[in-house]
Protein backbone atom coordinates (compact mmCIF):
# COMPACT_ATOMS: atom_id res chain seq x y z
CA UNK A 1 0.00 0.00 0.00
CA UNK A 2 1.21 3.41 -0.62
CA UNK A 3 2.24 5.74 1.97
CA UNK A 4 3.43 9.18 2.73
CA UNK A 5 6.25 9.68 5.46
CA UNK A 6 6.85 13.24 6.79
CA UNK A 7 10.36 13.21 8.45
CA UNK A 8 9.81 15.79 11.18
CA UNK A 9 6.73 15.99 13.66
CA UNK A 10 7.68 19.55 15.08
CA UNK A 11 9.62 22.47 13.59
CA UNK A 12 10.58 25.40 15.77
CA UNK A 13 11.86 28.15 13.95
CA UNK A 14 12.74 31.85 14.34
CA UNK A 15 11.66 34.53 12.37
CA UNK A 16 13.23 35.05 8.91
CA UNK A 17 14.70 31.17 9.35
CA UNK A 18 14.73 29.17 6.52
CA UNK A 19 12.29 26.20 6.19
CA UNK A 20 12.30 22.98 4.71
CA UNK A 21 9.94 20.22 5.26
CA UNK A 22 10.65 16.14 4.64
CA UNK A 23 7.92 14.26 2.47
CA UNK A 24 8.57 11.13 1.07
CA UNK A 25 6.22 8.57 -0.09
CA UNK A 26 6.29 5.14 -1.42
CA UNK A 27 4.49 4.15 -4.73
CA UNK A 28 6.17 3.44 -8.03
CA UNK A 29 3.63 4.51 -10.48
CA UNK A 30 2.98 8.16 -11.91
CA UNK A 31 1.69 10.54 -8.67
CA UNK A 32 0.30 13.75 -7.68
CA UNK A 33 1.91 15.57 -4.81
CA UNK A 34 0.20 18.60 -2.89
CA UNK A 35 0.96 20.19 0.42
CA UNK A 36 -1.62 21.25 2.18
CA UNK A 37 -1.61 23.56 5.25
CA UNK A 38 -4.17 24.10 8.22
CA UNK A 39 -3.49 27.23 10.21
CA UNK A 40 -4.91 27.13 13.95
CA UNK A 41 -8.66 26.73 13.82
CA UNK A 42 -8.88 27.15 10.28
CA UNK A 43 -9.74 24.65 7.37
CA UNK A 44 -7.25 22.78 5.24
CA UNK A 45 -6.29 24.52 2.00
CA UNK A 46 -3.96 23.62 -0.93
CA UNK A 47 -0.30 25.48 -0.54
CA UNK A 48 0.39 24.07 -3.85
CA UNK A 49 0.83 20.63 -6.32
CA UNK A 50 2.96 19.11 -8.63
CA UNK A 51 1.21 17.24 -11.33
CA UNK A 52 3.83 17.02 -14.20
CA UNK A 53 6.23 19.22 -15.86
CA UNK A 54 9.06 21.73 -13.88
CA UNK A 55 9.39 19.46 -10.93
CA UNK A 56 9.83 22.86 -9.07
CA UNK A 57 6.59 23.81 -7.89
CA UNK A 58 5.67 27.23 -6.55
CA UNK A 59 2.81 27.89 -4.33
CA UNK A 60 0.85 30.60 -2.49
CA UNK A 61 2.69 32.51 0.65
CA UNK A 62 6.14 32.34 -1.19
CA UNK A 63 6.38 28.64 -0.12
CA UNK A 64 8.21 26.03 -3.22
CA UNK A 65 8.40 22.11 -3.24
CA UNK A 66 10.13 20.23 -5.53
CA UNK A 67 9.84 17.09 -6.55
CA UNK A 68 12.60 14.27 -7.24
CA UNK A 69 11.83 11.17 -8.73
CA UNK A 70 14.84 9.05 -7.84
CA UNK A 71 14.26 10.39 -4.80
CA UNK A 72 10.48 9.58 -3.80
CA UNK A 73 10.38 13.14 -2.25
CA UNK A 74 8.42 16.27 -2.18
CA UNK A 75 9.75 18.79 -0.02
CA UNK A 76 8.81 22.20 0.84
CA UNK A 77 10.83 25.04 1.48
CA UNK A 78 10.35 28.28 2.70
CA UNK A 79 13.42 30.70 2.20
CA UNK A 80 12.04 33.05 5.58
CA UNK A 81 9.50 31.83 7.55
CA UNK A 82 6.98 34.73 9.14
CA UNK A 83 5.09 33.94 12.40
CA UNK A 84 2.11 34.10 10.26
CA UNK A 85 2.82 30.67 8.90
CA UNK A 86 2.56 28.90 12.31
CA UNK A 87 0.23 25.99 11.06
CA UNK A 88 0.56 22.44 10.55
CA UNK A 89 1.74 21.23 7.45
CA UNK A 90 0.46 17.90 5.39
CA UNK A 91 1.93 16.06 2.09
CA UNK A 92 -0.06 14.21 0.07
CA UNK A 93 0.04 11.71 -2.46
CA UNK A 94 -2.40 10.12 -5.04
CA UNK A 95 -1.13 7.88 -7.76
CA UNK A 96 -1.89 9.50 -11.23
CA UNK A 97 -4.84 6.86 -11.78
CA UNK A 98 -8.68 6.78 -11.72
CA UNK A 99 -10.55 5.67 -8.34
CA UNK A 100 -7.61 6.37 -5.97
CA UNK A 101 -7.78 8.91 -3.14
CA UNK A 102 -5.37 11.31 -1.73
CA UNK A 103 -3.36 9.52 0.69
CA UNK A 104 -1.53 12.07 3.48
CA UNK A 105 1.16 12.18 5.66
CA UNK A 106 1.18 12.18 9.24
CA UNK A 107 1.25 16.19 9.37
CA UNK A 108 4.21 18.50 10.85
CA UNK A 109 3.21 21.24 13.05
CA UNK A 110 5.71 24.52 11.95
CA UNK A 111 5.78 27.03 15.40
CA UNK A 112 7.69 30.27 14.23
CA UNK A 113 8.63 32.57 17.23
CA UNK A 114 8.74 36.65 16.24
CA UNK B 1 -16.40 29.54 -4.38
CA UNK B 2 -16.33 25.97 -3.22
CA UNK B 3 -18.41 25.32 -0.13
CA UNK B 4 -18.63 22.07 1.69
CA UNK B 5 -20.87 22.15 4.53
CA UNK B 6 -21.06 19.17 7.59
CA UNK B 7 -24.01 19.49 9.33
CA UNK B 8 -22.97 19.72 12.82
CA UNK B 9 -19.38 21.18 14.32
CA UNK B 10 -19.42 19.06 17.40
CA UNK B 11 -21.29 16.48 18.66
CA UNK B 12 -21.26 14.13 21.27
CA UNK B 13 -22.22 10.77 21.46
CA UNK B 14 -22.97 7.88 23.68
CA UNK B 15 -20.98 4.64 23.14
CA UNK B 16 -23.41 2.47 20.90
CA UNK B 17 -25.33 4.96 19.31
CA UNK B 18 -25.89 5.03 15.68
CA UNK B 19 -24.42 8.09 14.20
CA UNK B 20 -24.81 10.40 11.17
CA UNK B 21 -22.24 12.39 10.05
CA UNK B 22 -23.77 14.59 6.90
CA UNK B 23 -21.83 16.28 4.16
CA UNK B 24 -23.22 18.99 1.24
CA UNK B 25 -21.24 20.37 -1.42
CA UNK B 26 -22.54 23.20 -3.94
CA UNK B 27 -19.96 22.66 -6.66
CA UNK B 28 -21.34 19.40 -8.92
CA UNK B 29 -18.17 17.64 -7.56
CA UNK B 30 -18.25 13.99 -8.59
CA UNK B 31 -15.49 13.27 -5.77
CA UNK B 32 -16.34 12.78 -2.03
CA UNK B 33 -14.29 11.68 0.21
CA UNK B 34 -14.35 11.27 4.60
CA UNK B 35 -11.20 11.58 6.56
CA UNK B 36 -10.55 11.23 10.09
CA UNK B 37 -8.33 13.72 11.84
CA UNK B 38 -6.31 12.67 15.03
CA UNK B 39 -3.02 14.51 16.85
CA UNK B 40 -0.06 12.81 15.48
CA UNK B 41 -1.82 10.27 13.31
CA UNK B 42 -2.40 13.38 10.14
CA UNK B 43 -5.61 12.31 7.92
CA UNK B 44 -6.64 8.79 7.38
CA UNK B 45 -9.17 8.14 4.93
CA UNK B 46 -12.17 6.18 5.76
CA UNK B 47 -14.05 5.61 2.69
CA UNK B 48 -14.78 8.06 -0.62
CA UNK B 49 -17.11 7.95 -3.63
CA UNK B 50 -16.29 8.99 -7.39
CA UNK B 51 -19.83 8.58 -8.25
CA UNK B 52 -23.24 8.61 -6.95
CA UNK B 53 -24.17 5.26 -5.04
CA UNK B 54 -19.82 4.19 -5.49
CA UNK B 55 -18.28 3.97 -2.56
CA UNK B 56 -14.78 2.80 -2.13
CA UNK B 57 -13.21 1.75 1.11
CA UNK B 58 -10.65 3.61 2.52
CA UNK B 59 -7.27 3.13 4.86
CA UNK B 60 -9.75 2.61 7.93
CA UNK B 61 -13.54 1.83 7.06
CA UNK B 62 -14.04 -0.47 9.99
CA UNK B 63 -16.72 0.83 12.23
CA UNK B 64 -18.00 3.03 9.08
CA UNK B 65 -20.36 2.90 6.62
CA UNK B 66 -21.03 5.46 4.03
CA UNK B 67 -23.76 6.52 1.76
CA UNK B 68 -24.26 8.60 -1.73
CA UNK B 69 -27.40 8.79 -2.58
CA UNK B 70 -27.37 12.28 -4.50
CA UNK B 71 -24.18 13.41 -5.86
CA UNK B 72 -24.11 16.60 -3.23
CA UNK B 73 -24.72 14.41 -0.08
CA UNK B 74 -22.08 11.91 1.27
CA UNK B 75 -23.00 11.01 4.67
CA UNK B 76 -20.62 8.68 7.01
CA UNK B 77 -22.12 6.58 9.53
CA UNK B 78 -21.13 5.05 12.66
CA UNK B 79 -22.99 1.68 12.99
CA UNK B 80 -22.14 1.76 16.88
CA UNK B 81 -20.31 4.37 18.10
CA UNK B 82 -17.01 3.70 20.13
CA UNK B 83 -15.02 5.37 22.44
CA UNK B 84 -12.09 5.12 19.74
CA UNK B 85 -14.13 6.83 17.28
CA UNK B 86 -13.71 10.14 19.10
CA UNK B 87 -11.73 12.45 16.24
CA UNK B 88 -12.61 15.25 14.00
CA UNK B 89 -13.92 14.14 11.17
CA UNK B 90 -13.37 15.86 7.69
CA UNK B 91 -15.42 15.57 4.74
CA UNK B 92 -13.98 17.28 0.98
CA UNK B 93 -14.79 16.95 -2.47
CA UNK B 94 -13.37 17.39 -5.74
CA UNK B 95 -13.61 17.20 -9.47
CA UNK B 96 -12.20 14.86 -11.92
CA UNK B 97 -10.12 16.16 -14.49
CA UNK B 98 -11.19 15.15 -17.86
CA UNK B 99 -8.50 12.92 -18.72
CA UNK B 100 -9.64 11.18 -15.39
CA UNK B 101 -7.53 10.18 -12.45
CA UNK B 102 -5.20 13.38 -11.77
CA UNK B 103 -6.92 14.95 -8.58
CA UNK B 104 -7.57 18.21 -8.48
CA UNK B 105 -7.47 20.14 -5.60
CA UNK B 106 -9.71 19.04 -2.58
CA UNK B 107 -12.25 21.43 -1.03
CA UNK B 108 -12.70 20.66 2.67
CA UNK B 109 -15.78 20.85 5.21
CA UNK B 110 -15.01 23.02 8.62
CA UNK B 111 -14.71 19.22 10.18
CA UNK B 112 -16.99 17.43 12.75
CA UNK B 113 -15.64 17.30 16.47
CA UNK B 114 -17.17 13.96 17.35
CA UNK B 115 -16.87 12.75 20.96
CA UNK B 116 -17.99 9.53 22.03
CA UNK B 117 -18.53 9.08 25.57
Amino acid sequence: AQSVSQHNHHVILSEAASLELGCNYSYGGTVNLFWYVQYPGQHLQLLLKYFSGDPLVKGIKGFEAEFIKSKFSFNLRKPSVQWSDTAEYFCAVNPNQAGTALIFGKGTTLSVSS
Amino acid sequence: DVKVTQSSRYLVKRTGEKVFLECVQDMDHENMFWYRQDPGLGLRLIYFSYDVKMKEKGDIPEGYSVSREKKERFSLILESASTNQTSMYLCASSLNTPKGGAWKKLFFGSGTQLSVL
